[in-house]
Parts: C-alpha cells; sequence; structure tokens
C-alpha cells in the first residue's frame, strides 16, 4: 500500500493552524500511525489508530480520516514543532508517507 | 523508563553481512512485539521487519526478504537484525522499535517508543 504526503513542505508561523494530508493508494480503514521525526532524532508516535492522541503528546495535535484520506492537524503551532511528520498504514505491512517537512517563518 | 538502544552499526564493506543489537530496558520485554526500521541520510522511514512476542512469528519488507533477519533473546531483553550482502543501499540509520500494545499477536504495528539508531556506512 503506497502513502503520499501532501505537501511536501510548509512554512508557518507561530501560532498558525497547520494541515497535512496523507492519502492510501487502498482502503486502510482507521489503521494510520502519525509520526514526528524532529532534525537528528528517533521519531515519535504522535497519533494512533487515524485519531487516537499518543499519552502525552500536546492536545494541539490531532488526526482525522478513514478509509484512503487522512489529516494531521497542529493548532497554535509552536516553535518546538518543527520537524519533518509521516503517516505510516497497518492495514497491511507496514509502509510510511515520504514525510512533510514542517518549518517555522 | 522504557530504554532502547541499538549498536553494532559501523563501517561495512559491500557484499558482507551485519548483525545489528538492540538492548532493551524498562518493560517486560517478553510480552512486547518489536521492530526494526531504517532511514537512508536524508530520506524517509522505511519498515524492515518485526518479530512477535515469543519469536515464533517474523515478517519483512517485501523489498529486503531473504536478506534480512530478525531474532529475540527474551531471556537477555535484546533484539537482533541480521543482514546479509550489504551494498550502497543499505547505508542508512536503524532503530529498533517496541510495540505499543502488550501481549499483542503477532503485533500491532504502533511504535511507540524507539531507539536513538545506529549508523551503518557500506563502503570498500
Amino acid at each position: 500500500i503506497q502513502m503520499t504526503q501532501s505537501p511536501s513542505s510548509l512554512s508557518a508561523s507561530v501560532g498558525d493552524s497547520v494541515t497535512i494530508s496523507c492519502q492510501a493508494s487502498q482502503v486502510i480503514k482507521k489503521n494510520l500511525n502519525w509520526f514526528q521525526q524532529r532534525p537528528g532524532k528517533a521519531p515519535k508516535l504522535l497519533i494512533y489508530d487515524a485519531s487516537k492522541l499518543e499519552t502525552e503528546v500536546p492536545s494541539r495535535f490531532s488526526g482525522s480520516g478513514s478509509g484512503t484520506h487522512f489529516t494531521l492537524s497542529i493548532s497554535s503551532l509552536q516553535a518546538e514543532d518543527i520537524a519533518t511528520y509521516y503517516c505510516q498504514q497497518y492495514e497491511s505491512l507496514p509502509t510510511f508517507g515520504q514525510g512533510t517537512r514542517l518549518d517555522i517563518k | 523508563q522504557v530504554r532502547l538502544v541499538e549498536s553494532g552499526g559501523g563501517v561495512v564493506q559491500p557484499g558482507k553481512s551485519l548483525r545489528l543489537s538492540c538492548a532493551t530496558s524498562g518493560f517486560n520485554f517478553n510480552s512486547y512485539a518489536m521492530y526494526w526500521v531504517r532511514q537512508a541520510p536524508g530520506k524517509g522511514l522505511e519498515w524492515l521487519a518485526v518479530i512477535s512476542l515469543e519469536g515464533t512469528l517474523k515478517y519483512y519488507a517485501e523489498s529486503l526478504k531473504g536478506r534480512l533477519a530478525i531474532s529475540r533473546d527474551n531471556s537477555n531483553n535484546t533484539l537482533f537484525l541480521h543482514i546479509d550482502r550489504l551494498t550502497s543501499e543499505d547505508m542508512a540509520t536503524y532503530y529498533c522499535a517496541k510495540d505499543r500494545e502488550e501481549w499483542r499477536m503477532p503485533a500491532s504495528y504502533k511504535f511507540d517508543f524507539w531507539g536513538k539508531g545506529t549508523l551503518v556506512a557500506v563502503s570498500s
């Protein structure tokens, strides 16, 4: 299953709301994770089952979608949110999207 | 707290094999599936392999099937990955990761804790 994220990169200001999209090449129900990877660090699980917030992840992160189209939203962007974000499906053996790089303006 | 520490990376000649290790602590290792994921320099994440909590079930990324062998030592809380016939395309940081759900068979494919990774370079 191929995962396609858009955009590939984006810039936003502190306090903005941001949305990242992830499209699956076939139906994956809600079998989707979102990860954050800060520069030079290991990935961190943010969202699982498409919309469930992982423990200790700030509530400004949210996930939605089912089937083939999913979104990760960040409300009130913070400087620490500078990172690359990946979606990953687990309807079949895992595959990741290509990543969305988020910069702060 | 949960800790995953990979080792075994370094410079390897093309065509050679390598065994990576992931030492774990802070959780009940033998009740969680475990994973390997890699990331080539400047590139995205690539899932490689999963092993069930008892080590009886193993699944691999299709593109590397035949060159990978995942294993675990539950008595020493350690995960392993053996990679055969290394090429320049195997140059990457290799991460081990833990399953989010205890006792899930074969796995939930939700990676809740990751190590810092070990870098593998392939060069003659």
